[in-house]
C-alpha cells in the first residue's frame, strides 16, 4: 500500500537554530502534502497544505516565515523550523494523498518528535 | 473546526466488539466519512472510509445511517492492540481537499 516516510523521527536541536524534517511519499507521486502539528494529548492541528512547484497555504495563525514549507519535487516535501524555541517542541507529521484512489485516501507519515533545548 | 463530534473515551473486552459512534450532522452530500487511529507516538493509520454505504475491509466495518449524519467504526474482535485514538473524520473537500482532526476517542482494550 501507499507508504509516507518522514526524516528525522526524532530530533533535539538549541533554541535559535533551524531544524528541517523530511516528508517523502515512497511509492507515489503527491502533488499535495499536508502538515500537522501534536502537542502531548491533544488532537492534531493542520498547519498548512504544501503544493508541489508552488507556495504552500498555510492555516490561520501560523507564522510562514517560521515554519518553511518547500515542496520541490513529487515525492518530498520539507519542513523547516527556523529560529526554533523551546514552545516549539512538538510532534510534527506529515500526510500526502494518494491521487486515483476512491475518495483520494491520505495516508500519513511516522511523524517526528522535535525537541528543542 | 472540526464537523465531528465522537465520546472522549471507550473500553472494551479483548475479543469482543468495539463499536465506536460519530456524530456528523451538518455532512454535505459529497463529503466522506473517514476513520483514522492514532497509537501513541505514532502517526495516524487509515483504517476504512465511505461516502453513504456501508463499507467493510481487513481491519473494520463502517456502517453510515441512511441520513448520513452518524456513523459506527466497528472492529470485530478487538485485540489489545487496538487500544489507541480513535478518529472520525468528515473529508472538507474544497479546492485543498484537507483532513480537519476532531478529539476523537480513547479506546482502551482491556484483557
Amino acid at each position: 500500500g501507499a507508504v509516507v516516510s518522514q526524516h528525522p523521527s526524532r530530533v533535539i536541536c538549541k533554541s535559535g537554530t533551524s531544524v528541517k524534517i523530511e516528508c517523502r511519499s515512497l511509492d507515489f507521486q503527491a502533488t499535495t502534502m499536508f502538515w500537522y502539528r501534536q502537542f502531548p494529548k491533544q488532537s492534531l492541528m493542520l498547519m498548512a497544505t504544501s503544493n508541489e512547484g508552488s507556495k504552500a497555504t498555510y492555516e490561520q495563525g501560523v507564522e510562514k516565515d517560521k515554519f518553511l514549507i518547500n515542496h520541490a519535487s513529487l515525492t518530498l516535501s520539507t519542513l523547516t523550523v527556523t529560529s526554533a524555541h523551546p514552545e516549539d517542541s512538538s510532534f510534527y507529521i506529515c500526510s500526502a494523498r494518494v491521487p486515483g484512489d476512491r475518495g483520494n485516501t491520505i495516508y500519513f507519515g511516522e511523524g517526528s518528535w522535535l525537541t528543542v533545548v | 473546526d472540526a464537523k465531528t463530534t465522537q465520546p472522549p473515551s471507550m473500553d472494551c473486552a479483548e475479543g469482543r466488539a468495539a463499536n465506536l459512534p460519530c456524530n456528523h450532522s451538518t455532512i454535505s452530500g459529497n463529503e466522506y466519512v473517514y476513520w483514522y487511529r492514532q497509537i501513541h507516538s505514532q502517526g495516524p493509520q487509515y483504517i476504512i472510509h465511505g461516502l453513504k454505504n456501508n463499507e467493510t475491509n481487513e481491519m473494520a466495518s463502517l456502517i453510515i445511517t441512511e441520513d448520513r449524519k452518524s456513523s459506527t467504526l466497528i472492529l470485530p474482535h478487538a485485540t489489545l492492540r487496538d487500544t489507541a485514538v480513535y478518529y472520525c473524520i468528515v473529508r472538507v473537500v474544497y479546492n485543498t481537499d484537507k483532513l480537519i482532526f476532531g478529539t476523537g476517542t480513547r479506546l482502551q482494550v482491556f484483557p
